[in-house]
């Protein structure tokens, strides 16, 4: 069956730019999170939903991060005025209950962002 | 100091080799624990939840003590495609999970 995807897989942006990381979770999963990997490092929590709620944004390193999911299932994240040091694996997973419970997140392949 | 604390490794053993991770974390409200593997430009994956009581998973063992605030992964008969990185990931009593930096195994022939 379908799992999490993400795209674009890939995305290299100018110092500057905007960038904009779409994730489609597992249909019906009710929780979203996304992660920001550095190479060498596990994947730091960003922020959750639970549904169209935005429940948690605490890992949200900066104002330029923005998240969305308007409508409880796709997602955005957005990076306004690239930096380097934003340049990671951007990791987006989806459960199908609220977090809090023992159940399996599903991770989608990833977004690699490099900003020159 | 990291929430959830690993052993970079790497750990390079040969095929038939028993290999043991331990991970550490810091917040004993802690409620959940589990391994999950990650492959090299992949995603991470959920290799085995950690109870309380300890848990196996055929050649994997994972076992957690609470007081001492560490959880460990046994592979025992290590194959080949056990190669990767282990990530220990614990979730405190909110909605995110903490990963450790993850542990490369390298299985060797």
């Amino acid at each position: 069956g379908a799992g999490v995807s993400q795209s674009p897989r890939y995305k290299v942006a100018k110092r500057g730019q905007d960038v904009a990381l779409r994730c489609d979770p597992i249909s019906g999963h009710v929780s979203l999170f996304w992660y920001q990997q550095a190479l060498g490092q596990g994947p730091e929590f960003l922020t959750y939903f639970q549904n169209e709620a935005q429940l948690d944004k605490s890992g949200l390193p900066s104002d330029r991060f923005f998240a969305e999911r308007p409508e409880g299932s796709v997602s955005t994240l957005k990076i306004q005025r690239t930096q380097q040091e934003d340049s990671a694996v951007y990791l987006c997973a989806s459960s199908s209950v609220p977090q809090g419970t023992e159940e399996t997140q599903y991770f989608g392949p990833g977004t690699r962002l490099l900003v020159l | 100091r990291k929430e959830v604390e690993q052993d970079p490794g790497p750990f390079n053993v040969p095929e038939g080799a028993t290999v043991a991770f331990n991970c550490t974390y810091s917040n004993s409200a802690s409620q959940s624990f589990f391994w999950y593997r990650q492959d090299c430009r992949k995603e991470p994956k959920l290799l085995m939840s950690v109870y309380s009581s300890g848990n196996e998973d055929g050649r994997f063992t994972a076992q957690l003590n609470r007081a001492s605030q560490y959880i460990s992964l046994l592979i025992r008969d290590s194959k080949l495609s056990d190669s990767a990185t282990y990530l220990c990931v614990v979730n405190p009593d909110k909605n995110d999970m903490r990963f450790g930096a993850g542990t490369r195994l390298t299985v060797k022939p």
